[in-house]
């Protein structure tokens, strides 16, 4: 059964370094989804993206998050200057129709 | 802006018993979802309730939709062991399409 991957599993950086975060969504659908959750705490909704352009984003998504989808498979989420409260578990979602969404297993970001 | 509540935030039951989780919202949408977290792990998909009075069942669990009341439920019928998660209903905005989801039901369910 296709499934949402994502790369590293666990990623610790330094404050102030850039940290590119990967996602391959399953290959037939058309949005996708960047969502982070803070230990212990509910899922936040970071951003949105269908047709090669973000749909909407959430405040949480500043001028230091940024989103691609270099080419018909990864979908990246990139973090330019990390701040320690940028460590959370971040998770890739992907759906078909823009409903049922499938999450991928998350990446945990560790911030120094 | 729309908000999304969860109660109870945690429970604890026995095996056997019967119980409902309820989400309410605060502005008008007829998109909801109920997904199930394990400790450490990613998100499942439990049920997508895409009008009023939808109503879904899988197993143990059965999810309702009340748009005019922005009220789901999610019931769980004879708990059992295995069910004990997180549980997190997520609203989609229908004017900005952003998702927003409640803080998430912690169910422990006692052997």
């Amino acid at each position: 059964e296709p499934e949402v991957t994502q790369t590293p599993s666990h990623q610790v950086t330094q404050m102030g370094q850039e940290v590119i975060l990967r996602c391959v969504p399953i290959s037939n659908h058309l949005y996708f989804y960047w969502y982070r959750q803070i230990l212990g705490q509910k899922v936040e909704f970071l951003v949105s993206f269908y047709n090669n352009e973000i749909s909407e984003k959430s405040e949480i998504f500043d001028d230091q998050f940024s989103v691609e989808r270099p080419d018909g498979s990864n979908f990246t989420l990139k973090i330019r200057s990390t701040k320690l409260e940028d460590s959370a578990m971040y998770f890739c979602a992907s759906s078909r129709t823009g409903h049922e969404q499938f999450f991928g297993p998350g990446t945990r970001l560790t911030v120094l | 802006e729309l908000k999304v509540e969860q109660n109870p935030l945690f429970l604890s039951m026995q095996e056997g018993k019967n119980y409902t989780i309820y989400c309410n919202y605060s502005t008008t949408s007829d998109r909801l979802y109920w997904y199930r977290q394990d400790p450490g792990k990613s998100l499942e998909s439990l049920f997508v309730l895409l009008s009023n009075g939808a109503v879904k069942q899988e197993g143990r669990l059965m999810a309702s939709l009340d748009t005019k009341a922005r009220l789901s439920t999610l019931h769980i019928t004879a708990a059992v062991h295995d069910l004990s998660a997180t549980y997190f209903c997520a609203v989609d905005n229908p004017r900005d399409d952003k998702i927003i989801f409640g803080k998430g039901t912690r169910l422990h369910i006692l052997p």
